[in-house]
């Protein structure tokens, strides 16, 4: 079973204001990763992390940033929340097998912005 | 960019057997994988094929061809729970994940 935790679950919050959303994992993996999904839609990749101090930015454009301080830990921050960001954000790792890249996810944070 | 396609909703009746079909550019391939995802919550890993032909997990398998660009998982003696969605996703040259926007399973008794 992934041990892979995301807080808040739930998360309802006024424009401008700043926000993190926490991931953390207990499986030692190097790769963490950050989606964001839509009802319906397909996962897009707004940044992912190949190991502590190493962040990119994914496919999506994004207006939060992400740190990796330590491998199990890779919070994603929101500035200024704007209604544009209400979603859901999904958090991911894996080994860093190249071979079968399988992702581990947490249960995600589903934010709203009024 | 790379597209993934895949329809976006069927129905099957339990007990039966159900193709979910995937297709994918070709280029920049590194692997083909099928999650599953249930309303509200987040995907689990369900196959991964890099080469041809068909792998077997239980009551699900995964077929690949990498010359047509197609992928198709096949559930067998459906259930109620496996009432969710299944999202293709493809490894591209990059070793990153380009999903599709996943097939809604409506499993009827």
């Amino acid at each position: 079973e992934a041990d892979i935790y995301q807080t808040p679950r739930y998360l309802v919050i006024g424009t401008g204001k700043k926000i993190t959303l926490e991931c953390s994992q207990t499986m030692g993996h190097d790769k963490m990763y950050w989606y964001q999904q839509d009802p319906g839609m397909e996962l897009h990749l707004i940044h992912y992390s190949y190991g502590v101090n190493s962040t990119e930015k994914g496919d999506l454009s994004s207006e939060s940033t992400v740190s990796r301080i330590r491998t199990e830990h890779f919070p994603l921050t929101l500035e200024s929340a704007r209604p544009s960001h209400t979603s859901q954000y999904l958090c991911a790792s894996s080994k860093g097998d190249r071979d079968t890249g399988e992702l581990f996810f947490g249960e995600g944070s589903r934010l709203t912005v009024l | 960019g790379q597209n993934i396609d895949q329809p976006t909703e069927m129905t099957a009746t339990e007990g039966a057997i159900v193709q979910i079909n995937c297709t994918y550019q070709t280029s920049g391939f590194n692997g083909l994988f099928w999650y599953q995802q249930h309303a509200g919550e987040a995907p689990t890993f369900l196959s991964y094929n890099v080469l041809d032909g068909l792998e077997e997990k239980g009551r699900f398998s995964s077929f690949l061809s990498r010359s047509k660009g197609y992928s198709y998982l096949l559930l067998k003696e459906l259930q109620m729970k496996d009432s969710a969605s299944y999202l293709c996703a493809q490894m591209d040259s990059n070793y990153q994940l380009i999903w599709g926007a996943g097939t809604k399973l409506i499993i009827k008794p």
